[in-house]
């Protein structure tokens, strides 16, 4: 079974804290995500990577940057965490008809 | 980019059937997932269609019409089990990702 793995289940941070957040995927893909799911809102794209060091911008990147220096691993930062990235953050990765999606990390910013 | 639109919230009744509706609005497509979402877990894959027509697998079908800009995903012979969130994406031609509309809360009561 294709296996996705975030690195935290939840996560307190403070305000103006630099955060990592890691995923980590075990099935050789290209592709990987992130994505922020909050209610009413759905799932979001922050970021996306079809190779290594290869990174493009989705819907909502404000606030936050990624890094894939090897292909199973796609970190999202949040350079000085606020209050309002107090969100549900999910990892994917797939090729192009199915995404594999980790547990998520649920991130509080206090 | 797109625009989907599905209902926020359905019930039904354990052991009927239900259709969620996907509406899209997009400038090429290039694809139409549906993906399954219980409370506090992360989305797994249910169906991907490209072509016009129904998808059929099990309990689960998934229909689609490119000339009209719309999906529905149809639940047979319901379980308590399938209440759950449904996520309805859709990908641009050319394009890698997929945009996810808001998500409809599925109730499946007794």
């Amino acid at each position: 079974d294709v296996k996705v793995t975030q690195s935290s289940r939840y996560l307190v941070k403070r305000t103006g804290e630099k955060v990592f957040l890691e995923c980590v995927q075990d099935m050789d893909h290209e592709n990987m995500f992130w994505y922020r799911q909050d209610p009413g809102l759905g799932l979001r794209l922050i970021y996306f990577s079809y190779d290594v060091k290869m990174k493009e911008k989705g819907d909502i990147p404000e606030g936050y940057s990624v890094s894939r220096e090897k292909k199973e691993r796609f970190s999202l930062i949040l350079e000085s965490a606020s209050t309002n990235q107090t969100s549900m953050y999910l990892c994917a990765s797939g090729p192009g008809e199915k995404l594999f999606f980790g547990s998520g990390t649920q991130l509080s910013v206090l | 980019g797109q625009n989907i639109d599905q209902p926020t919230e359905m019930t039904a009744t354990e052991g009927a059937i239900v259709q969620i509706n996907c509406t899209y609005q997009t400038s090429g497509f290039n694809g139409l997932f549906w993906y399954q979402q219980h409370a506090g877990e992360a989305p797994t894959f249910l169906s991907y269609n490209v072509l016009d027509g129904l998808e059929e697998k099990g309990r689960f079908s998934s229909f689609l019409s490119r000339s009209k800009g719309y999906s529905y995903l149809l639940l047979k012979e319901l379980q308590m089990k399938d209440s759950a969130s449904y996520l309805c994406a859709v990908r641009d031609e050319g394009s890698y990702i997929p945009t996810f509309g808001r998500g409809t809360s599925l109730i499946v009561h007794p």
